[in-house]
């Protein structure tokens, strides 16, 4: 079956650090690959994605690239913000699944000033 | 664009009354909706997958009958949590899909049952 599985927090930063949030995943098929965010007491927010291998989602200055060969998506910012404070969840799609989502257990970051 | 809204945000209701929590696609057509489970700092739990006009697929081990969902336009689809138990107190979000793979997630529904 799919799986994601991401690297455990709490991260804890300072502001203007770089952030790294492993990710990887098993697919039985071609997955496309998201990272979302949620903040305190709110859903979930659609942060980037990435439907290939190679392709590099990227918004809110987060990057992360779909790597087949390593079965990886990282989640990178190179400077972070206290209000980039959240849970970061990094899933998969599957469309051989009905395009279900298959998350990963979620990454806490906190960014002190 | 692809704004999805859930109300009520948060309900406190008495043990063995029934709940109903609505999800909304605002600004498009919602063929999917799922409904979502979430204990506190842990994952997203499926429950079920709503497609508009058809009965819910439920994910092994979520009681049908317990948690009833109907999507009956293709912007509205409904959790009923039925006689509540106070194990039934978590955080549910729904999420809404045009049909393709991306889930936009709603707000979130806080649950609290006495």
């Amino acid at each position: 079956g799919n799986s994601v599985t991401q690297m455990e927090g709490p991260v804890t930063l300072s502001e203007e650090a770089f952030l790294t949030i492993n990710c990887t995943y098993t697919a039985t098929g071609y997955p496309s690959l998201f990272w979302y965010v949620q903040y305190p007491g709110e859903g979930l927010q659609l942060l980037l994605k990435a439907t290939k291998a190679d392709d590099k989602g990227s918004n809110k200055g987060f990057e992360a690239t779909y790597r087949k060969e390593t079965t990886s998506f990282h989640l990178e910012k190179g400077s972070v913000q206290v209000s980039d404070s959240a849970v970061y969840f990094c899933a998969l799609s599957d469309r051989a699944a009905g395009n279900k989502l298959t998350f990963g257990g979620g990454t806490r970051v906190l960014v002190k000033p | 664009g692809a704004v999805v809204s859930q109300h009520p945000s948060w309900v406190i209701c008495k043990s063995g009354t029934s709940v109903k929590i609505e999800c909304r696609s605002l600004d498009f057509q919602a063929t999917t909706m799922f409904w979502y489970r979430q204990f506190p700092k842990q994952s997203l739990m499926l429950m079920a997958t709503s497609n508009e006009g058809s009965k819910a697929t439920y994910e092994q081990g979520v009681e049908k009958d317990k948690f009833l969902i109907n999507h009956a336009s293709l912007t509205l689809s409904t959790l009923t949590v039925t006689s509540a138990h106070p194990e039934d107190s978590s955080f549910y979000i729904c999420s809404a899909t045009s049909g393709r793979e991306t889930q936009y997630f709603g707000p979130g529904t806080r649950l609290l049952v006495l």
